[in-house]
């Protein structure tokens, strides 16, 4: 079973708008990454969230965490059409990264 | 560096054929993950590499499924015989050490893409 599901599974917005992706988990976590993947290519690493950490930003991106509540979201701001792709969360228990993906979400943004 | 490395790009062979995909980590990196993408099942790690050393590969399918790392720039991901279920985007992923700090991050290769008719 997927140990992270993200939500929604697709979202539709405009360029110049924000996007939030959010993301739950089931089990502990030793840190949470998100990934981006364009169509038809590899994922790339985008951020990684440590399990002692809250929130974490990037460029455009803002990353957050809540243990309690065994969640993430991902804050794209100021979108634009290059932003269009699936991103994916990973939790990584603990030694080794070895990463178990989320379902991912589809993001597109419109012109 | 130019990144992971994997071939073929696509694949498209009949069952039962035996099915070698390949992959070139990055330079220095001591981790080594195969992971495999359908639509119904989304990315599944297959196997992981640490040291060229096979430390998981409970996420392989079947006995048809083989991995192997005869050393730190190559590995292979054999199927034999192939089935048309096994029909997928293949991606392999490095990961490894900055100075002696494990950075977390995969790199992931552009992956294989199997069709099994």
């Amino acid at each position: 079973s997927q140990q992270g599901e993200e939500d929604p599974q697709a979202l539709s917005i405009q360029e110049g708008e924000n996007a939030t992706m959010n993301c739950s988990y089931k089990t502990s976590i030793n840190n949470l990454q998100w990934y981006r993947q364009n169509s038809g290519r590899g994922l790339v690493h985008l951020i990684l969230i440590r399990s002692n950490e809250r929130e974490k930003h990037s460029g455009r991106l803002r990353v957050t965490l809540d243990t309690s509540k065994k969640s993430s979201s991902l804050l794209i701001t100021a979108s634009r059409a290059a932003d269009t792709a699936s991103y994916f969360c990973a939790t990584d228990k603990g030694g080794g990264n070895k990463l178990t993906f989320g379902t991912g979400t589809q993001l597109k943004v419109e012109l | 560096d130019a990144g992971v490395i994997q071939s073929p790009r696509h694949e498209v062979t009949e069952m039962g054929q035996e099915v070698t995909l390949r992959c070139k980590p990055i330079s220095g990196h001591n981790s080594l993950f195969w992971y495999r993408q359908t639509m119904m099942r989304g990315l599944e790690l297959l196997i992981y590499f640490n040291n060229n050393v096979p430390i998981d590969d409970s996420g392989m399918p079947e006995d048809r499924f083989s991995a192997k790392m005869p050393n730190a720039s190559f590995s292979t991901l054999k199927i034999q015989p192939s089935e048309p279920r096994d029909s997928a985007v293949y991606f392999c992923a490095s990961s490894g050490h900055l100075g002696t700090i494990n950075t977390g991050e995969l790199f992931f290769g552009e992956g294989s893409r199997l069709t099994v008719l």
